[in-house]
């Protein structure tokens, strides 16, 4: 079974620029989840989804950070502008659906970002 | 979201027992989970256990549960260099299961 999968593994911009990140997740999983974790700390929750709804966004900054999941398989996360702070690593994660007897959540290889 | 707290570091040599501990504060979570992450790399489920167990033992890996405490911990049996890692603590939220992690705990093993 494939993993989770992300691209790119790794990303340089400057502060004020635009950035995209893509994740596939394991096939069948409908709940799709982008974590955040900065250096030294632990994954910390930015957006979770079920198949293409939002489930909880509370944590995502909206007002630089975007996601969408428009057909229930593929998810982007975009930050615009992007800030010094934002340099981290970002993961996505994907689960089958409550309920189906898996409490399983698969993580990706992530991507690095570093804003300069 | 809720705490989890760890530990940041625990050194031990080849061949002992490591056993890394965690709290958490989230009463009404129902699975907490052990992470593996290695430099560069993402994160590796290890376990998880059901908030209804007490333990669970899975090869080298004994997961320990208490409820009342909110206190799991991770009990590495004939630890390895391959071991040495970060291990974060998990436990799940009531919304949506998404997870509230530790800080991780470093483990360093010595031949």
């Amino acid at each position: 079974e494939a993993g989770v999968a992300q691209s790119p593994r790794y990303k340089i911009i400057e502060k004020r620029q635009s950035v995209a990140f893509w994740c596939n997740p394991i096939s069948g999983h409908a709940t799709l989840y982008w974590y955040q974790q900065i250096l030294g700390q632990g994954p910390k929750l930015l957006i979770q989804f079920q198949n293409n709804g939002v489930v909880d966004d509370s944590q995502l900054p909206k007002d630089r950070f975007s996601a969408e999941r428009l057909k229930g398989v593929d998810s982007t996360l975009k930050i615009q502008p992007a800030k010094l702070e934002d340099s981290a690593v970002y993961l996505c994660a994907s689960r089958p659906t409550p309920g189906q007897g898996s409490y399983e959540q698969y993580f990706g290889p992530g991507t690095r970002l570093t804003v300069t | 979201g809720e705490d989890v707290e760890q530990s940041l570091f625990l050194s031990v040599r080849e061949g002992d027992s490591s056993v890394i501990n965690c709290t958490y504060t989230d009463s009404s979570s129902t699975y907490l989970y052990w992470y593996k992450q290695e430099p560069g790399a993402g994160l590796q489920l290890l376990t998880y256990i059901f908030s209804n167990m007490d333990m669970k033992q899975d090869q080298r890996l004994t997961v320990l549960l208490n409820k009342k405490d909110k206190h799991l911990s991770l009990r590495i049996a004939d630890t390895q260099t391959g071991d040495s890692a970060i291990y974060f603590c998990a436990a799940d939220s009531n919304s949506g299961y998404a997870l509230n992690f530790g800080k991780g705990t470093s483990l360093l093993v010595t031949p």
